[in-house]
């Protein structure tokens, strides 16, 4: 069995200021482990994932996330946030074997002030 | 290439109608999952397919809830007498194949039950 925990459900920086969305994870199995961001009124889009291998990945939009198993973590950072940084972001742990479902943490809104 | 699509984006209906939600996958794509999003749920799974295979249903939350997959490719989720709980985005995604591939999005369906 999966799960995933975000802590808290907003985070408020300023632009330029680093992000940091943290998430923990608990799996029975090697993780596969992914982040998506959702714009409003959108779907989800995926900003990047770890499956096996180097532990710090890098992905879109300047954002990277670092596998540490120790910790059961998959902490999400940004050096400098930007206005468009504005949005949900969504850790997600995947099951393995054929049904592959996403099972989702329950999301961080991240605002930017200008 | 074209992404995931699905239709209708907004759907508004009364309590007790039936409702049909269409989803479009990535061409060649042969996994299709369906996960529903709500305030008070956060995005859940609810069910997979693969080619030709017997679907994964294992996330549908009653049996109001049924979906096919016609010729490997579309997809229909139905809600029969819907309900004011019903209410939430309906999230289609599919991946290439077997495994731990990545999830696509589409943009999603809002239903509202009223």
């Amino acid at each position: 069995a999966q799960s995933v925990t975000q802590l808290g459900s907003h985070v408020s920086v300023s632009e330029g200021a680093l992000v940091l969305l943290r998430c923990n994870y608990s799996s029975s199995v090697p993780p596969y482990l992914f982040w998506y961001v959702q714009y409003p009124n959108q779907g989800l889009q995926l900003l990047l994932k770890y499956t096996t291998g180097a532990t710090l990945v890098k992905g879109i939009n300047g954002f990277e996330a670092e596998f540490k198993k120790s910790e059961t973590s998959f902490h999400l950072t940004k050096p400098s946030a930007h206005m468009s940084d504005a949005a949900e972001y969504f850790c997600a742990v995947s099951a393995s074997g054929a049904n592959s479902k996403l099972t989702f943490g329950k999301g961080i809104t991240l605002s930017v002030r200008p | 290439g074209a992404g995931v699509s699905q239709s209708p984006s907004n759907k508004v209906t009364e309590k007790g109608k039936d409702v049909e939600l269409r989803c479009d996958p990535i061409s060649g794509h042969t996994a299709l999952y369906w996960y529903r999003q709500s305030l008070g749920q956060g995005l859940e799974f609810l069910i997979y397919f693969q080619g030709n295979s017997a679907p994964d249903k294992s996330g549908l939350p009653s049996d109001r809830f049924s979906a096919e997959r016609t010729g490997g490719s579309v997809s229909t989720l139905t809600i029969q007498r819907t309900q004011q709980e019903d209410s939430a985005v309906y999230l289609c995604a599919s991946s290439p194949g077997q495994g731990r591939d990545t999830q696509y999005f589409g943009p999603g369906t809002r239903l509202t039950v009223l």
